[in-house]
């Protein structure tokens, strides 16, 4: 199994600015998935995120909006920019181990 | 590319009843499942999964779920509900391939158990 902490758990932010989210695993994995949960709806994957090359982003997802870093195995930061209320949502970050998929606690945030 | 229909958006059952979630899947390739159980304010855990061999998978806390390959479903059941059980639960799957499969959740089902 996989150990992942997110950082922060839950955030307020103004409108306009923007967010970084971070996300630590106990173990190397190659890569990492960041999902979002509106308020109310299941979970949509934003990116995934390879160690040493670009994210690779979903469809109505990009990387302007969602700036993903891969520093190495074990890290990865997922940026909230230029936030509006519309991206209060949960955001969690994932990886794979053995054909399972394993969640941080996911980062609540808020936007007003 | 995969996709998954939980049938059910939200499932009132009473304390020590029987309940059964339904999900089913269309993929052009074959495909893991997995159940996973969201608690109020929580993160998401992982309830069971089918990777390969015998369709009925048993998981945590007394939950069960069945594949059927020829009906692309998995649904999830329990025989006997407790308030704890009071939670949504997703249904997801992914193509099966060396490593890196992305997760394709269905639209959660929302299970109330009333005393």
């Amino acid at each position: 199994s996989a150990v992942i902490s997110q950082k922060p758990s839950r955030d307020i932010c103004q409108r306009g600015t923007s967010l970084t989210i971070q996300c630590q695993v106990d173990s190397q994995v190659t890569m990492m998935f960041w999902y979002r949960q509106q308020p109310g709806q299941s979970l949509t994957l934003i990116a995934t995120a390879n160690q040493g090359s670009e994210a690779t982003y979903e469809s109505g997802f990009v990387i302007d909006k969602f700036p993903i870093s891969r520093p190495n195995l074990t890290f990865s930061t997922l940026t909230v920019s230029n936030m509006s209320p519309e991206d209060s949502s949960i955001y969690l970050c994932s990886v794979e181990l053995g054909a399972m998929a394993f969640f941080g606690q996911g980062t609540r945030l808020t936007v007003v | 590319a995969q996709s998954v229909t939980q049938l059910d958006s939200q499932v009132p059952v009473f304390e020590e009843a029987p309940v059964e979630l339904r999900c089913n899947y269309s993929s052009s390739v074959s495909v893991y499942l997995f159940w996973y159980v969201q608690y109020p304010n929580q993160g998401l855990q992982l309830l069971l999964k089918y990777l390969s061999g015998s369709t009925l998978v048993k998981g945590i806390n007394g939950f069960e779920a069945e594949f059927n390959k020829s009906q692309t479903s998995f649904h999830l059941r329990k025989p006997s509900v407790h308030i704890s059980d009071t939670a949504e639960y997703f249904c997801a799957v992914s193509g099966v391939k060396a490593a890196g499969n992305k997760l394709t959740f269905g639209g959660g089902t929302r299970v109330l158990v009333k005393p």
